[in-house]
């Protein structure tokens, strides 16, 4: 059974440039959540996700950002128009229920010039 | 409001002494769980423990072990005769409440940098 799935796992992005982050969840996995990690910092909340539905979204910044997680494929994380200050690592974590304990991908390093 | 305090930023000991990472947290909940993460400077987070509010218990896992004290919302880790390889940042983290029960959207402490010098 294969871990929480995060690709890429760099990503250099130019200003303005959107990226699209991506976690394929455990298998038999429902439950997505985002994390961000600032240079230096710890991880913060973004968004929790159940198929095809926004559960919580109070970490999300409310511009430029968004995340969605289909019935099918992956969950994806949208980052529109990018600034300097978006580079972070990303970080997302899949259980197969609310409590249930969390498991987590190997993180997106995004950087942006 | 929920939050994690580690109020260490940095530690440095020496091989084979036994050093203590505190946390300590805060939290309205009744039902939550306190975890420990370790990121070593490869960056991915490897998961260390998972305790449950209702279980007081200490626990112990080979050179680690926790001490879970809720009358001063803390939950300390150990690690005995530390070695190198356990040089990484160490993150407590703390759930937050959902639909009443707990869920792994979680609040992180800051991080305690540990460094294990031979």
């Amino acid at each position: 059974n294969a871990g929480v799935m995060q690709n890429p796992r760099h990503l250099v992005r130019r200003r303005g440039q959107e990226a699209r982050l991506r976690c394929s969840p455990m298998k038999g996995h429902s439950h997505v959540y985002w994390y961000r990690q600032l240079p230096e910092e710890g991880l913060k909340f973004m968004v929790y996700l159940q198929k095809e539905n926004i559960i919580d979204e109070s970490g999300m910044p409310k511009e430029r950002f968004s995340a969605e997680f289909p019935k099918e494929g992956p969950s994806i994380l949208r980052i529109q128009q990018v600034v300097r200050g978006d580079s972070a690592a990303y970080f997302c974590a899949s259980s197969t229920s609310e409590g249930g304990r969390a498991f987590f991908g190997q993180g997106t390093r995004l950087t942006v010039v | 409001a929920q939050k994690v305090t580690q109020a260490q930023t940095e530690i440095s000991v020496v091989e084979k002494e036994d050093v203590t990472l505190d946390c300590v947290y805060e939290t309205r909940d009744t039902t939550y769980y306190l975890f420990w993460y370790k990121q070593p400077p490869s960056g991915e987070l490897v998961f260390l423990i998972r305790r449950n509010s209702f279980d007081e218990q200490n626990e112990i896992s080979g050179r680690y072990s926790w001490n879970f004290q809720k009358s001063t919302s803390s939950f300390n880790f150990t690690i005995t005769a530390s070695q190198v390889v356990d040089s990484a940042v160490y993150f407590c983290a703390l759930s937050e409440a959902l639909r009443g029960g707990a869920t792994n959207k979680l609040i992180f402490g800051t991080g305690t940098l540990l460094a294990v010098q031979p």
